[in-house]
């Protein structure tokens, strides 16, 4: 089983939709969660963290982390073509180093 | 600031070949990752320095694969001999440690293709 797992995609949503992007780790001992998205040929860049059981928002992103299911979600409100990337989840636990998943390419048509 | 810098950005070798990929990393950083992505295993931790120390090396793949880094603003990651399994983009990425985020910031990366 791998550490963490995503749905490679793609994730074809239509402009001004609702985007979920899953994530599932398997470390229960995983206390920090990172959602980073990454352009065709760009490096990754962060979007948001989040520590705590619940939603944390910020701006049209959610963030959601279910830590007895060991599951967290990134919620994209409406989708812009923009928004087109691969998304990286990535857990740590006490040190600073992050496991990635593999992400999930996400489309958004006009 | 200028970010994360790395260079080559773009490197074409051959088989055996000794490869030296270099990475700045952003001043006051006390943390170095470099990873290495690829399609089909995603992004992978190589090794990770605190303070100039290498703290974990688990990621390195072989014998092959060294990384040093000689002071706070300089690292390299080295292949010898190269194989063409290695072609990949390498990223180096740094982060303060103290910011609470441990938001990492990535340099561009390097296209390393092994013929």
């Amino acid at each position: 089983q791998k550490e963490v797992e995503q749905n490679s995609g793609p994730l074809s949503v239509p402009e001004g939709a609702i985007a979920s992007l899953n994530c599932t780790y398997s470390d229960r001992g995983s206390q920090s969660f990172f959602w980073y998205r990454q352009y065709s040929g760009k490096s990754p860049e962060l979007i948001m963290f989040i520590y705590s059981n619940g939603d944390k928002e910020d701006g049209r992103f959610t963030a959601q982390l279910n830590k007895a299911s060991q599951y967290v979600s990134l919620l994209i409100r409406d989708s812009q073509p923009s928004d087109s990337a691969t998304y990286l989840c990535a857990v740590t636990g006490t040190a600073s180093k992050l496991t990635f998943g593999t992400g999930t390419r996400l489309q958004v048509t006009l | 600031d200028a970010g994360v810098i790395q260079s080559p950005r773009h490197e074409v070798t051959e088989m055996g070949q000794e490869v030296t990929l270099r990475c700045k990393p952003i001043s006051g950083h006390d943390y170095l990752f470099w990873y290495r992505q690829t399609m089909m295993r995603g992004l992978e931790l190589l090794i990770y320095f605190n303070n100039n120390v290498p703290i974990d090396d688990s990621g390195m793949p072989e014998d092959r694969f060294s990384a040093k880094m000689p002071n706070a603003s300089f690292s390299t990651l080295k292949i010898q001999p190269s194989e063409p399994r290695d072609s990949a983009v390498y990223f180096c990425a740094s982060t303060p440690g103290t910011s609470g985020s441990n938001e990492q910031f990535f340099g561009p990366g390097t296209r390393l293709t092994v013929l």
